[in-house]
């Protein structure tokens, strides 16, 4: 089945590190992403993982899959107020111009 | 990545009335998409628009509800039918791009339905 789940909320002080959680339940997604959802915007594509690779680094990005748990996690070093947002999970299987399957978004606050 | 608008980025409807929302991209795309994004909920898809054919919708979703229209490699169209206030949600598109020999998918701004 697609079930993508993550926690609703999370909190930081501005300066740490956040860590946003998230597990899928198909073994076959070949794709996993992260998006950001500001508040009255749109979606913004932040970082995608194949499910080949076990990590992806982009500046103060750091994603980790787990396949065998299917778990996947996006870490933000340094977090700054502007890192304030929705963050959504999310995976597909054939390729990214396949459907998207989200998860619930988990809601990022910084505090300071 | 490209850029994706629609239009209009929000409006008020009278329950019983159809809206018609645009989404125009600034380069051809093969793949182009709907989303729904009920009040404080995630994306779901309701259709793949396919230039050409008739949509692909996702279960739950039909033809008669919400109409998509396709015309060339960079324009689609989503019409609400016959709206209720359970129709109240942000409305995205999508397009699935080819850039460094990957493809990757960018959303529109979405438009943001009220239904009174």
């Amino acid at each position: 089945g697609e079930d993508v789940e993550q926690s609703l909320f999370l909190s930081v002080r501005e300066g740490d590190s956040s860590v946003i959680n998230c597990t899928y339940t198909d073994s076959s997604s070949t794709y996993l992403y992260w998006y950001k959802q500001e508040p009255g915007a749109g979606l913004q594509l932040l970082t995608y993982i194949f499910s080949n690779m076990d990590m992806k680094q982009d500046q103060r990005l750091t994603v980790l899959l787990n396949k065998k748990d299917k778990h996947l996690s996006l870490r933000i070093a340094d977090t700054q107020t502007g890192d304030s947002a929705i963050y959504f999970c999310a995976e597909s299987w054939y390729s990214s111009a396949s459907k998207i399957i989200f998860g619930s978004g988990t809601r990022l606050s910084i505090r300071p | 990545s490209a850029v994706i608008s629609q239009k209009p980025s929000r409006d008020i409807c009278q329950r019983g009335t159809s809206l018609t929302i645009q989404c125009q991209v600034d380069s051809q795309v093969t793949m182009m998409f709907w989303y729904r994004q009920q009040p404080g909920q995630s994306l779901t898809l309701i259709a793949t628009a396919n230039q050409g054919s008739e949509a692909t919708y996702e279960s739950g979703f039909v033809i008669d509800k919400f109409p998509i229209s396709r015309p060339n490699l960079t324009f689609s169209t989503l019409t609400v039918s016959n709206m209720s206030p359970e129709d109240s949600s942000i409305y995205l598109c999508s397009a699935a791009f080819r850039t460094g020999g990957r493809d990757e998918q960018y959303f529109g701004p979405g438009t943001r339905l009220t239904v009174t």
